[in-house]
């Protein structure tokens, strides 16, 4: 079956570390999005891409940076991990501009 | 830019009874859609349900119905016969349509719903 899947689910770093999450789908959908969820603030969108070598900033970018090489893969990439990046990670997937999107399980991620 | 807005931090309802969660929601747009989204223990974001702006009949999904009111900028859910599996945290999140800068999902901040015994 088609699927998103994001990697690892889990995961501790340390202040100041270059840390990236994985997501990839299998459904050649061509919208790929990252979102961050925290208390009190629902889920927050990072980056967005609507196809291969397209990126494009969302509402909390600063800190986080997307490359799309292929369709299958949007990898987020936190170039110096910071303390108030500790949040749940979600990617997600869609088809069209109108289209539902169906999202990954999520990444934990700590930043000590 | 669009808000949503969910006013109750936390409901219970008991088993087989029927609840409704609220959702406001802030808009200059026209054509958009809405949706319910599922967060149980496991994390995994579920689509409950999903209602187009240009549709005037409430979307349903079996136990799950909506009461969209577009000129009050509402979009409440219902859940009849409510089930222990219900148990989750709901989103309420609003999408525009716009070609050029569509598709982007705006989250309310969510319902923690208890179902009990």
């Amino acid at each position: 079956d088609a699927e998103i899947t994001q990697s690892p689910r889990h995961k501790i770093t340390e202040t100041g570390r270059q840390v990236t999450l994985a997501c990839h789908q299998t459904w050649n959908h061509n919208n790929m999005f990252w979102y961050r969820q925290d208390l009190g603030h629902g889920l927050r969108l990072i980056h967005y891409s609507y196809g291969v070598h397209d990126t494009n900033k969302g509402e909390v970018s600063d800190g986080y940076s997307v490359s799309r090489s292929n369709t299958e893969d949007l990898p987020l990439t936190l170039e110096s991990a910071a303390s108030s990046q500790t949040s749940v990670y979600f990617c997600a997937s869609s088809l069209s501009l109108t289209d539902t999107q169906y999202f990954g399980p999520g990444t934990r991620l700590t930043v000590l | 830019a669009q808000t949503v807005t969910q006013s109750q931090p936390e409901m219970s309802v008991q088993e087989a009874e029927t609840v409704t969660l609220s959702c406001t929601y802030d808009t200059s747009e026209n054509n958009y859609y809405l949706f319910w989204y599922k967060q149980p223990p496991s994390r995994q974001m579920i689509l409950v349900i999903r209602q187009e702006a240009y549709k005037q009949q409430n979307a349903t999904e079996n136990r799950f119905s909506v009461n969209f009111q577009k000129a009050a900028k509402s979009f409440s859910l219902k859940i009849s016969d409510s089930q222990l599996g219900d148990t989750a945290m709901y989103f309420c999140a609003f999408m525009n349509i716009l070609t050029g800068g569509g598709n982007k999902l705006t989250f309310g901040t969510g319902t923690q719903l208890k179902v009990e015994l």
